[in-house]
């Protein structure tokens, strides 16, 4: 049973560009919330779908969007990057109304 | 919107004394309160939750108690190790699950 994975590991980009970050959901589970972890900090919550859709977003700006597909994998985008975009980047996944949310290894990325 | 505040920000105790990590919530809809341990440069993994209608859960040498009164959880590790070294983070969410805040993290130290 395949846990929650998360693509690329890695990723340096530059004030600017643009990102796509992908999830996997653990096997069986529906929703996919979207994290952003600076250095020393907890998680904070940027978004979450569920059905295709996002169901509630965080105190993020609209460069930061995402998208799930039928098979319930999810993809974080983020446009103009900007230095302090520089973060883990994770994503946990669960099913609705469960509270139990697993994570995912997490994407570093690194804006210079 | 939730506000999840944590203390302390750090804790050393020697291997063998126990540990005890203190969360406080704003929100009275909370009724989810999981907590994670993230080892360096790993994910946060789930080792403990609670729901709003119990009082106290154990887990062998972990066990989290809730105050919704007071509004606020504790974590509570005894006969610590030196692998229980990692940081904690606590989170409070609602039913809906669409919003989970984190805490800012305690980092233990388990000193043999």
């Amino acid at each position: 049973d395949a846990g929650v994975t998360q693509s690329p590991t890695h990723l340096i980009k530059t004030r600017g560009q643009q990102v796509t970050l992908r999830c996997s959901p653990k096997s069986g589970h529906d929703t996919v919330s979207w994290y952003q972890q600076a250095l020393g900090q907890g998680p904070q919550f940027i978004f979450q779908y569920y059905e295709e859709e996002e169901r509630q977003r965080g105190n993020f700006p609209d460069r930061f969007s995402g998208h799930q597909f039928p098979n319930y994998s999810s993809e974080l985008n983020v446009n103009a990057l900007l230095l302090g975009d520089s973060a883990l980047y994770l994503c946990a996944s669960s099913l609705l109304m469960r509270g139990e949310q697993f994570f995912g290894p997490g994407t570093r990325l690194t804006v210079l | 919107g939730e506000n999840v505040e944590q203390h302390p920000s750090t804790l050393s105790v020697q291997e063998g004394d126990s540990a005890v990590i203190k969360c406080t919530y704003s929100d009275s809809a909370s009724n989810y309160f999981p907590w994670y341990k993230q080892e360096l440069g790993k994910r946060p993994q789930l080792i403990i939750d609670i729901r709003s209608n119990v009082g106290e859960k154990k887990d062998q040498r972990i066990a989290v108690t809730l105050n919704k009164t007071a509004k606020h959880f504790s974590l509570h590790i005894t006969e610590t190790q030196p692998e229980d070294s990692a940081v904690y983070f606590c989170a409070a969410t609602s039913g809906n699950n669409n919003d989970m805040r984190f805490g800012a993290g305690t980092r233990l130290t388990v000193k043999p």
